[in-house]
């Protein structure tokens, strides 16, 4: 069964820092992703990983994905306040099902 | 393209009344799930379907039952609600293979 774990929950940084979100899975996973939440809103995509060694990069986000070490990182590049939401991580894809698991969620909150 | 769309956004039941959660996608999506989210907390899976006429369960099934008549719709029952229902509920839909889409949400609220 596919665990996901991310780290740290809570994320306080201030603007200009760079920083980074860890995603862990348990088991094999075909694909990772990652997903953006606003307060009250609905997630939004960003990310799909399909491979080992795959980074992608949008604007000051980059994430990439290490199959052997089951880990997928988002790093955040010279942080400013409109990043200021919850990240998810969410692994699925095993054996050609579309069943997604999500880790808990990074609140990142970005002060001036 | 709307998208997906849920309905309605924002709902308050008595414990033991029942409703229907909709949802909608006009992606021509083969893939629709159902998810639950509560407060702190990531995404469970309730149920999925992967087309008409097929549906499976998810993670946390308890209390839901779904359908999937038409591509376009795949509606979630609740039964017999109970405050453990109180969440965030979001649909969302992929065309096999890919990234999910979700939709706006539906907050329900049972008393």
């Amino acid at each position: 069964e596919l665990k996901v774990e991310q780290n740290p929950l809570f994320l306080s940084m201030q603007e200009g820092k760079n920083y980074t979100i860890y995603c862990n899975y348990s088991t094999t996973s075909d694909r990772l992703y990652w997903y953006r939440q606003d307060p009250g809103k609905s997630l939004e995509s960003l990310f799909v990983l399909l491979s080992n060694g795959a980074v992608k990069q949008e604007g000051r986000l980059m994430a990439s994905l290490d199959t052997k070490a089951r880990l997928s990182t988002l790093h955040i590049t010279a942080a400013v306040h409109d990043l200021s939401a919850t990240y998810f991580c969410a692994g699925g894809g095993q054996g050609g099902s579309e069943k997604l698991v999500f880790g808990k969620g990074t609140k990142l909150t970005v002060n001036p | 393209n709307a998208g997906v769309t849920q309905t309605p956004k924002f709902r308050i039941l008595k414990i033991g009344q029942s409703m229907t959660l909709q949802c909608a996608q006009d992606m021509n999506h083969n893939y629709m799930y159902w998810y639950r989210q509560d407060p702190g907390m990531g995404l469970k899976l309730i149920y999925y379907s992967v087309g008409a006429g097929i549906t499976d369960k998810g993670e946390v099934p308890n209390g839901y039952n779904v359908s999937r008549s038409t591509t376009e719709d795949f509606p979630l029952r609740l039964e017999l609600a109970a405050p453990s229902q109180t969440s965030v509920y979001f649909c969302a839909s992929s065309y096999s293979g890919t990234e999910q889409f979700f939709g706006p949400g539906t907050r329900l609220t049972v008393l």
